[in-house]
């Protein structure tokens, strides 16, 4: 299985602030990676597909980079909307497809 | 607008079977290939199985090889999975989900069911 490691696990941030978010892939999934943002109670959100394509309807301050086994989720000026827990999935390998641990996003 | 809409909570006792239904609605189910991915309690997403296009069939996580069961009814626009020998530790929020057409990520969501294992 490819094993997908995100950090950090817990971000503490302010409105306005850049946030990086990575994650790590325990072998190269060239750009199969996607991003989620999930809110409590809620079911998960694609922002990110392809590592770095935009889902239709994000917000553009969401961006995506990266390939082979490294990968980021960036947040370019931080609203109060995008406190969530993210998470990455590769999609490289269907046996079987996997997700990161999480990021949650916290008002600092 | 497509939308998935999934059966309600479920309480069920340990080694008992449970069936999720996920309805397609704004299209028809044959347009999607459907998978499902569950979320324990504050832990994070796993994925379960689905239909694989490159393999033309569906593909299970090997976790949950001979427990599940993904079937679809494509008269009725439904998807389900059941999950046999239930334990505790299968308590979770079920989702199913449709792959976008170019692979792999995960575009809609159903809203989920709460499965809840308890003797």
């Amino acid at each position: 299985d490819i094993q997908m490691t995100q950090s950090p696990s817990t971000l503490s941030a302010s409105v306005g602030d850049r946030v990086t978010i990575t994650c790590r892939a325990s072998q190269s999934i060239k750009s199969w990676l996607a991003w989620y943002q999930q809110k409590p109670g809620k079911a998960p959100k694609l922002l990110i597909y392809k590592a770095s394509s935009l889902e239709s309807g994000v917000p553009s301050r969401f961006s995506g980079s990266g390939s082979g086994t490294e990968f980021t989720l960036t947040i370019s000026s931080l609203q109060p909307d995008d406190f969530a827990t993210y998470y990455c999935q590769q999609y490289e390998s269907f046996y079987p497809l996997t997700f990161g641990g999480g990021t949650k996003v916290e008002i600092k | 607008q497509v939308q998935l809409l999934q059966s309600g909570a479920e309480v069920k006792k340990p080694g008992a079977s449970v069936k999720v239904s996920c309805k397609v609605s704004g299209n028809t189910l044959t347009e999607f290939s459907i998978h499902w991915v569950r979320q324990a309690p504050g832990e994070w997403l796993e994925w379960m199985g689905g239909f694989a296009p490159e393999d033309g069939d569906i593909v299970y996580a090997q976790r949950f090889q001979g427990r599940v069961n993904m079937t679809e009814d494509t008269s009725a626009d439904t998807a389900y999975m059941e999950l046999s020998s239930l334990r505790s530790e299968d308590t979770a929020i079920y989702y199913c989900a449709t792959e976008r057409f170019d692979g792999g990520a995960f575009d809609i969501w159903g809203q989920g069911t709460m499965v809840t294992v308890s003797s």
